[in-house]
């Protein structure tokens, strides 16, 4: 089966315009993370699903930030008004259950914000 | 606040040689303990992962090794070749909320031929 996928690979937009970023998770997994990778750092947690409800919204830096799930499977994350610091690598990951230990990330999000 | 403390940043080694990169953390709340491999241009994949009720694991040439005493573990890969050199990271798994991952800031490995 199909591993996480996530869409676009690339992203490039103007300080102050609004993204849209999507996760395709594996078929039948619950849980549902988002991650950031600023250049050349580790990976910072977001954002969780379990099914469509987001019982850990954290890890969001700001109210720019958003998300959400539907129909248990595809997510969005949004950035409003993006910062040239929001330039990063966003990284999906999902989990056949959260209390399942592994979890499988998709080849990520390349957002750079000019 | 860093809560898993990786070290080196980076790291050159020699084709056959051994490489280890350590992990340190201080929350007890962690009950999962994995690491990740990412090429660049890629998402991290799972390379191994150890639960705390165990002090070693194999696969392989890797292995982990993990102190809960001194709240560290980490990563030993054997006979290193080329196709090695990618980004560790170690990471911690919260039990107590979301089981959200917890990273490390990586090492860079590079084995020379």
């Amino acid at each position: 089966g199909a591993g996480v996928s996530q869409s676009p690979s690339n992203k490039v937009t103007e300080k102050g315009k609004d993204v849209e970023l999507r996760c395709d998770p594996i078929s039948g997994h619950t849980a549902l993370y988002w991650y950031r990778q600023s250049l050349g750092q580790g990976l910072e947690f977001l954002i969780y699903f379990q099914g469509n409800s987001a019982p850990d919204k954290s890890g969001l830096p700001s109210d720019r930030f958003s998300a959400e799930r539907t129909g248990g499977s595809v997510s969005t994350l949004t950035i409003q008004r993006t910062q040239q610091e929001d330039s990063a690598v966003y990284l999906c990951a999902s989990s056949l259950a959260p209390v399942q230990e592994t979890q499988y990330f998709g080849p990520g999000t390349r957002l750079l914000v000019l | 606040q860093q809560q898993v403390k990786q070290s080196p940043q980076s790291l050159i080694v020699q084709k056959g040689g051994i490489s280890i990169i350590n992990c340190a953390y201080e929350n007890t709340a962690f009950d999962y303990f994995p690491w990740y491999q990412q090429f660049p241009g890629k998402g991290p994949a799972l390379l191994i992962a150890i639960r705390p009720d165990v002090s070693e694991k194999k696969e392989g040439r890797f292995t982990i090794s993990f102190n809960k005493s001194a709240k560290q573990f980490s990563l030993h890969i054997m006979d290193s070749q080329p196709g090695d050199s990618a980004t560790y990271f170690c990471a911690a798994r919260r039990m107590d909320s979301s089981y959200k991952l917890i990273f490390g800031s990586g090492t860079r490995l590079l084995v020379r031929p």
